[in-house]
């Protein structure tokens, strides 16, 4: 079935700097999600993005389907962006997301 | 506000006892789920539904199980066959594919189970 993998692991950040966060995906997806898990538990969606660019604010997606990959760009991060981001694509049959283990962030004052 | 209601958000389990997770939407939703997260890891899928009275086990569904008498609603028990059941457990929805597009998932805020 398809795979899932996010780099870096861990991320260790100042406020204000920015960062890029990683998924690559082992074959064709249909979709893709990219969440923030805050430290409270709460997986919140942040791009459903199957294709092409989208921004938010100060955090922006692109998925590039053909190289099978996303980028999560985080800008003049702040220490609420800390927490573990993960993105997730449907497997083959549409059933079920195929989650990736995720980037710890870590934004200090 | 429409969402999705897991309770209760913390849940203790004694040895041999089954206990349900309850998941409510209010998003006419088509498609629910549960998922599985451990300590550092991602989310694995339990069981899907796609429509009501119709389910289907997913990656990790031994020790679970689920029923789906009303769209709004997808109950997970967790039986005493489930030898550790100790994980956040999250629920989620979505709608119908549309035009060959898988729809994004929505979740809740997750039940936190603990073994006594």
């Amino acid at each position: 079935g398809i795979q899932v993998e996010q780099s870096p692991p861990d991320l260790i950040l100042q406020e204000g700097a920015n960062s890029t966060l990683r998924c690559n995906f082992s074959d064709s997806v249909n979709n893709l999600q990219w969440f923030h898990q805050n430290p409270w538990g709460q997986l919140i969606n942040l791009f459903y993005i199957p294709s092409g660019t989208k921004q938010n604010g100060r955090l922006s997606a692109t998925t590039v389907a053909t190289e099978r990959y996303s980028l999560l760009y985080i800008s003049s991060s702040q220490t609420t962006d800390s927490g573990v981001y993960f993105c997730a694509a449907y497997n083959q049959a549409g059933t079920a997301l195929i989650f990736g283990k995720g980037t710890t962030l870590s934004v200090s004052s | 506000d429409g969402g999705i209601t897991q309770s209760p958000k913390y849940l203790f389990r004694k040895e041999g006892q089954n206990v349900t997770l309850s998941c409510e939407q209010n998003l006419n939703h088509d498609a629910m789920y549960w998922y599985r997260q451990d300590p550092g890891q991602g989310l694995r899928l339990i069981y899907y539904s796609q429509i009501v009275n119709d389910f289907q086990k997913g990656d990790i569904a031994e020790g679970y199980s689920v029923s789906r008498e009303k769209k709004e609603s997808f109950p997970l028990t967790v039986t005493s066959a489930q030898k550790n059941p100790t994980a956040f457990y999250l629920c989620a929805s979505s709608l119908s594919r549309d035009r060959g597009l898988y729809q994004p998932q929505h979740f809740g805020d997750g039940t936190r189970l603990s073994i006594l």
